[in-house]
């Protein structure tokens, strides 16, 4: 069926590292792929979406590139702060009216000063 | 982008009673989707809720747990019916911000606790 795979986190960095969070997914057709972020208490918001092959999405200096030979979608930014720490969830969609998105089960981002 | 406020934003529940969480969205919207968060854990569809029509729900839940009300485009309701602590999580409402598939938008979530 249907599926997305995230790396298992926690992932710790330090201010101005270089991140990346690897995702990759299992669907038939041809899914949107998108990346939301809970802060801590807060509710999911999204970060970035690629709806075609090869599209970048890219948003607060993260981007993720729409890669069907190798169905990812990693996520990455260049310089991490402290303010970056959250839960990032990959997750698709399949087109379909009334059709709820398919999560991976998340990765922590912690980040020190 | 759909605006979702959720109503309450937190509660702790005694074991054995009910809460009702409602969902307010800025648009009218076709489907709207409840979603439960246990803690730590990635989200998991409860049902989808069309107006006008019963809810769908997803294998490992039932109407009688969790009964929703759809009655117009903009609002929904999701009770959580004789809890147990095994019910606390976060549960989180979204709508699709546009056509078939578009980008889904969270509400806040409410923050359950049952004691």
């Amino acid at each position: 069926g249907d599926s997305v795979t995230q790396m298992e986190g926690p992932v710790t960095l330090s201010e101005e590292a270089c991140l990346t969070i690897n995702c990759t997914y299992t669907a038939t057709g041809y899914p949107s792929l998108f990346w939301y972020v809970q802060y801590p208490g807060e509710g999911l918001q999204l970060l970035l979406k690629a709806t075609k092959a090869d599209d970048k999405g890219s948003n607060k200096g993260f981007e993720a590139t729409y890669r069907k030979e190798t169905t990812s979608f990693h996520l990455e930014k260049g310089s991490v702060q402290v303010s970056d720490s959250a839960v990032y969830f990959c997750a698709l969609s399949l087109h379909q009216a009334g059709t709820a998105l398919i999560f991976g089960k998340g990765t922590t981002l912690s980040v020190s000063s | 982008s759909a605006v979702i406020s959720q109503k309450p934003s937190r509660d702790i529940c005694q074991r054995g009673t009910s809460l009702t969480i409602q969902c307010q969205v800025d648009s009218q919207v076709t489907m709207m989707f409840w979603y439960r968060q246990q803690p730590g854990q990635s989200l998991t569809l409860i049902a989808t809720a069309n107006q006008g029509s019963e809810a769908t729900y997803e294998s490992g839940f039932v109407i009688d747990k969790f009964p929703i009300s759809r009655p117009n485009l903009t609002f929904s309701t999701l009770t959580v019916s004789n809890m147990s602590p095994e019910d606390s999580s976060i549960y989180l409402c979204s709508v699709e911000g546009g056509g078939p598939g578009d980008t889904q938008y969270f509400g806040p979530g409410t923050r359950l606790t049952v004691l």
